[in-house]
């Protein structure tokens, strides 16, 4: 069965570049079926959706995010990776990343353990 | 880009019913079968207990179900049990703009 794991720094800086990866075991992330996805929530509330990309490098913003976000794909490494720009306090989340949407539909399964990045000088 | 709006809790006793409520608008929750539910334990990653407003994946108990009507979507549990505390969120895709996805804000259940 598929199954993700985010990796990263638990602490970065106010105004540096927030950089996380996850690797896909289990299936391969070119598989067509599927866009991999990056959610977060901030401790205490609730989930916001990021963005999500295509084994081709197609992606899809979060408006709010847009232009902070960059999600990358290695297809030889069946891993897909963020990068959030300029970060603030407020980005201070449980970061997961998940398998979907679908190509035909929208749901998220499974996701990740989630890492806890800290906005902190 | 709104969220989708929940009830912040709901609470109910073993073995009764509870619905969660999960309010969009025609370009989301009423615009598409797109609606999904997930549950969160304390601690843990979101786990998806229903798809296409009404699919149950497999392993998830027909206890959880799922419906629409309109611009709301519901999820019920019946015969609750104290492992379904926990807090529920919904999402739709949303065609507000590009493409992309929208997530209530989640519900608080607890079992009494």
């Amino acid at each position: 069965q598929v199954q993700l794991q985010e990796s990263g720094p638990g602490l970065v800086k106010p105004s540096q570049t927030l950089s996380l990866t996850c690797t896909v075991s289990g299936g391969s992330i070119s598989s067509g079926d599927y866009y991999w996805s990056w959610i977060r929530q901030p401790p205490g509330k609730g989930l916001e959706w990021i963005g999500y990309i295509y084994y081709s490098g197609s992606t899809y913003y979060n408006p709010s995010l847009k232009s902070r976000v960059t999600i990358s794909v290695d297809t030889s490494k069946n891993q897909f990776s963020l990068k959030l720009s300029s970060v603030t306090a407020a980005d201070t989340a449980v970061y997961y990343c998940a398998r979907g949407p679908t190509v035909t539909s929208n749901w998220f399964d499974p996701w990740g353990q989630g890492t806890l990045v800290t906005v902190s000088s | 880009q709104s969220a989708l709006t929940q009830p912040a809790s709901v609470s109910g006793s073993p073995g009764q019913s509870i619905t969660i409520s999960c309010t969009g608008t025609s370009s989301d929750v009423g615009g598409y079968n797109y609606v999904s539910w997930y549950q969160q334990h304390p601690g843990k990653a979101p786990k998806l207990m229903i798809y296409e407003v009404s699919n149950r994946p497999s392993g998830v108990p027909d206890r959880f179900s799922g419906s629409k009507s309109g611009n709301t979507a519901s999820l019920t549990i019946s015969g609750l049990q104290a492992e379904d505390e926990a807090d529920y969120y919904c999402s739709s895709y949303t065609s507000s703009s590009t493409p992309q996805v929208v997530f209530g804000g989640g519900t608080k259940l607890t079992v009494l």
